[in-house]
C-alpha cells in the first residue's frame, strides 16, 4: 500500500540554523500539505501546495518558512532561521484531489531547537 | 475561519465497551470530516470519514454520525479492544484546497 514517507525522523539544530524537511507523497497524489504538532497538542495547518505554488497558509506559516518541490517527487519545507519555538513534530500529508479528499500523513519529523 | 471543539479530552472504558468522541464545528462550509487515530510517536492514521451528504457511515466496529444543522459529528466505537488505546482527532476541512482544521484530541485508554 503506497504511503507518505518523510525524512529525516528526528533533526537536531542550533537556534537561527535552517533546516529542511523533506517528505515523498504518495505518486499519484497531486495536493500536498504540511502540519505540525507542538507536543502533547493538536495538528496544525502550515500550507497546502498544487500545482506547483502554494494554494493556502495559516498565520504560523510566515516568511521563515518555505515549500518547494524541486524534482517532481520530494515535497519539501524550510525553516531558515529556527527558533526555540519551533520545535515540534512536522507532518506532511498528500492527497489525490482536494477539498473534499482523503489526506494521508507521514510519520513525521520530530524538530527540536536547542 | 473553521473551529473544530472535540470532547471529552480523555476517556477509559473496560476492552468491550463502546466509546465516543464527539466534535463540533463552526463554519457551516465545512463538507469534509474525518477521523484520524495516532499511536505514540506516529503520525495521524485515518480511521473513517464522512461527507456532508451523508449522516452515518460504518465500518466494522468504528460508525461516525453527522448532525449538520446541528454542526456536531461523533465517532463511535463498539466493542472496544486494548489496541484501540490512541488519541483520537477529529478533523473539518477549512479551506479552498482542503486543508483540514484539527480537533485537540482524545485520549483513549482501553482497560483489559
Amino acid at each position: 500500500e503506497p504511503e507518505v514517507t518523510q525524512t529525516p525522523s528526528h533533526q537536531v539544530t542550533q537556534m537561527g540554523q535552517e533546516v529542511i524537511l523533506r517528505c515523498v507523497p504518495i505518486s499519484n497524489h497531486l495536493y500536498f500539505y504540511w502540519y505540525r504538532q507542538i507536543l502533547g497538542q493538536k495538528v496544525e495547518f502550515l500550507v497546502s501546495f498544487y500545482n506547483n505554488e502554494i494554494s493556502e497558509k495559516s498565520e504560523i506559516f510566515d516568511d521563515q518558512f518555505s515549500v518547494e518541490r524541486p524534482d517532481g517527487s520530494n515535497f519539501t519545507l524550510k525553516i531558515r532561521s529556527t527558533k526555540l519555538e519551533d520545535s515540534a513534530m512536522y507532518f506532511c500529508a498528500s492527497s489525490r484531489q482536494g477539498v473534499d479528499n482523503e489526506q494521508f500523513f507521514g510519520p513525521g519529523t520530530r524538530l527540536t531547537v536547542l | 475561519g473553521e473551529n473544530v471543539e472535540q470532547h471529552p479530552s480523555t476517556l477509559s472504558v473496560q476492552e468491550g465497551d463502546s466509546a465516543v468522541i464527539k466534535c463540533t464545528y463552526s463554519d457551516s462550509a465545512s463538507n469534509y470530516f474525518p477521523w484520524y487515530k495516532q499511536e505514540l510517536g506516529k503520525g495521524p492514521q485515518l480511521i473513517i470519514d464522512i461527507r456532508s451528504n451523508v449522516g452515518e457511515k460504518k465500518d466494522q466496529r468504528i460508525a461516525v454520525t453527522l448532525n449538520k444543522t446541528a454542526k456536531h459529528f461523533s465517532l463511535h466505537i463498539t466493542e472496544t479492544q486494548p489496541e484501540d488505546s490512541a488519541v483520537y482527532f477529529c478533523a473539518a476541512n477549512g479551506g479552498s484546497q482542503g486543508n483540514l482544521i484539527f480537533g485537540k484530541g482524545t485520549k483513549l485508554s482501553v482497560k483489559p
